[in-house]
Parts: structure tokens; sequence; C-alpha cells
């Protein structure tokens, strides 16, 4: 079935150096849609990438993502992580029929001066 | 912006209480949704909705049901609450297709004594 897998627990950085989030996912679709979403301490989630296109670069606000068919990975990435950044990040893609859209676990993520 | 409102914002009952909780989007969104997030578990999907009257299952259905009365309001309802149920819960609504972003509310945070 559809499932997404992420990174677990909490991922601590310094300020300035690079991060990377893991996000695989199973589908039997072959077209996939992946999304990331975060969240910011006592704020809701919301979108900050998504990507239907194989191997086509999406970025936005410094991350940006690559959506791999070959590997099934959509792997959220930062060259510089900044303070702000500290949140919870969610990889997320549809699930099975209709518009349901199924999330991983999560990472929290922590940067440090 | 897209809005989506959620009441209350906490919530406190006991064992065996009747609980609803309320959502209402005016962004015109064909469907709506209830999540539910956990440490651990991250957001699980509860019901959704594509239209007034309609109602679709989710991934962690038990011990709720809910109800979309109108285009813009969604609600959830636990007619025999369980301290397992103590939860933050999130209000989403999108227009529709696989490749749309969910809005979130801000969430309502439940506590089941």
């Amino acid at each position: 079935g559809d499932s997404v897998t992420q990174t677990e627990g909490l991922v601590t950085l310094t300020e300035g150096l690079p991060v990377m989030l893991n996000c695989t996912y199973q589908t039997i679709y072959s077209n996939p849609f992946l999304f990331w979403y975060v969240q910011h301490l006592n704020e809701s989630p919301r979108l900050l990438l998504k990507s239907f296109t194989d191997n086509k670069r999406t970025e936005h606000q410094g991350f940006h993502a690559t959506l791999h068919k070959s590997s099934s990975s959509f792997h959220l990435q930062k060259s510089s992580a900044q303070l702000s950044d500290s949140a919870l990040y969610y990889c997320a893609r549809p699930g099975g029929a209709g518009n349901k859209l199924t999330f991983g676990i999560g990472t929290r993520v922590l940067v440090r001066p | 912006e897209a809005a989506v409102t959620q009441s209350p914002r906490n919530k406190v009952t006991v064992t065996g209480g009747n609980v609803t909780l309320s959502c209402r989007q005016t962004n015109s969104h064909n469907y709506m949704y209830w999540y539910r997030q956990d440490t651990g578990h991250g957001l699980r999907l509860i019901h959704y909705s594509y239209g007034a009257g309609n109602l679709q299952i989710g991934d962690v259905p038990d011990g709720y049901k809910a109800t979309r009365t109108t285009q813009e309001d969604f609600f959830l309802l636990l007619e025999l609450a369980s301290p397992s149920q103590t939860s933050l819960y999130f209000c989403a609504s999108s227009e529709g297709a696989r490749s749309e972003r969910l809005f979130f509310g801000h969430g309502t945070k439940l506590s089941v004594l």
C-alpha cells in the first residue's frame, strides 16, 4: 500500500550547517505526488514544497527537494540552517483512492547557535 | 490566504463524555479533513469529506463520527470520549485535486480525564 517513511526523532544541528531530512515512499501509482509540510511551535502545519515531476528540483524559502522515482525518495535539504528553521517537518503523499493525504511521523529539527 | 477556523481552541472533558469539535472554512473548498496529532505518530487522518452530506473514513476512525452539514462546516463527534483520544486535533481543507495543498486550522487541544 501507500506509505511514507522519514527520518525519525530529533535532528539537532548548528546554525550555518547543512541539513537533510530523508523521505522515502511506497506507492502503487506511477506518478506520485510528494509534499513537505513544516510546523513551527504552536502553529499549524503549512505547505513548504511539493513535487510531481521526476528528477526536477523544487525550491522554496531556501529549502529544496528532488523527487526521484528510481529510489522512491524526496529528501529535504538546505545548505545553511537558520535558527528559525527549528520546527517539525512532515513528508506526505496522497494515499489510496480519493484525496486523502498521508503524512509521515514527522522529524523535529532543532537548530542551535 | 485560505481561512479555516476551529472551535473550541481547548476542551477538557471526562471519560465517557460527549464532545463536538467544529470547523468552518470560507474558501469554497470541496474537501475537508480531520486529523489528530500525537508525538511519535505524526498526523493521522480520522475522517474526511468531499462535499456536504459526504463522509469518507480515514486511517484512524474508531471512536469518532463526523458530519459535513454544508460546504463550509465539518464537525467531529466523540460520543463516549476516552483518555486515548486526548490529542491535538486539526481540521484542514483543500480544493480537491491530488496535487492541491491543505490549509490547516489552528487546532483544538482536547484532554479527556
